[in-house]
């Protein structure tokens, strides 16, 4: 595709389910993050793919989250027993990392409520 | 950890003021990178620097990169409505390729 996407855009859940979250990157990027972002802030960095290395996760809050990108492409961010703290907006980048320019393309996010 | 610290929070303007907004590390930097979130929108890159002293033009808006590179500045000229969001700079780790963002600034244009 053209750019980023990210499904489902809305995901509203109850307390103690698990979520999966989408992420399709731009084709050829080799980069991958997710991000959090609550409303009036930056965003905050979850997690790195390298490919299909997880090179960083030293921003998952807790071992409830978990991301893979199998194939090093489309990307998941799972977040067991769900808890309201969790709700916010995710956000996926993905970044094609060359020619020294590493701009990062920004998905429209998934907003998830935990009721 | 590495911390920007952006400023200020918000700005209001009166359409065709300018803007400008600021941010500031207590280490040098490698690069910064400046991006642009509309209401409701998701953050847009809009340039990198990553030359000491360096000054970058797009249309109405100029980005400075501070000679210590421990700083840098977006500055708007006549701001227009469509300049309406939130401008986040951010820095990119050599080490682990993590962005580290600032605050952001909220530009907001009077009625």
């Amino acid at each position: 595709g053209a750019g980023v996407s990210q499904s489902p855009r809305y995901k509203v859940t109850k307390r103690g389910q698990d979520v999966a979250l989408r992420c399709d990157p731009i084709s050829g990027h080799v980069s991958l993050y997710w991000y959090r972002q609550a409303l009036g802030q930056g965003p905050e960095f979850l997690t790195y793919f390298n490919y299909e290395a997880q090179q960083d996760k030293s921003g998952l809050p807790n071992d409830r989250f978990s991301a893979e990108r199998p194939e090093g492409s489309i990307s998941t961010l799972t977040i067991q027993r769900t808890e309201q703290r969790d709700s916010a907006m995710y956000r996926c980048a993905s970044s094609l990392e060359q020619g020294g320019i590493y701009e990062q393309y920004f998905g429209p996010g998934t907003r998830l409520t935990v009721t | 950890g590495q911390q920007v610290m952006q400023i200020p929070q918000y700005q209001h303007v009166q359409e065709g003021e300018d803007f400008t907004t600021y941010c500031n590390s207590s280490t040098t930097l490698s690069n910064i990178q400046w991006y642009k979130q509309r209401p409701g929108g998701h953050p847009v890159f809009l340039i990198q620097l990553v030359k000491s002293g360096e000054v970058k033009k797009q249309k109405r808006l100029t980005f400075q990169f501070g000679e210590a590179k421990k700083n840098s500045s977006l500055h708007i000229t006549a701001t227009q409505t469509t300049d309406v969001g939130t401008y986040f700079c951010a820095v990119r780790l050599d080490s682990n390729y993590q962005l580290i963002w600032g605050a952001g600034t909220k530009l907001i244009i009077k009625p």
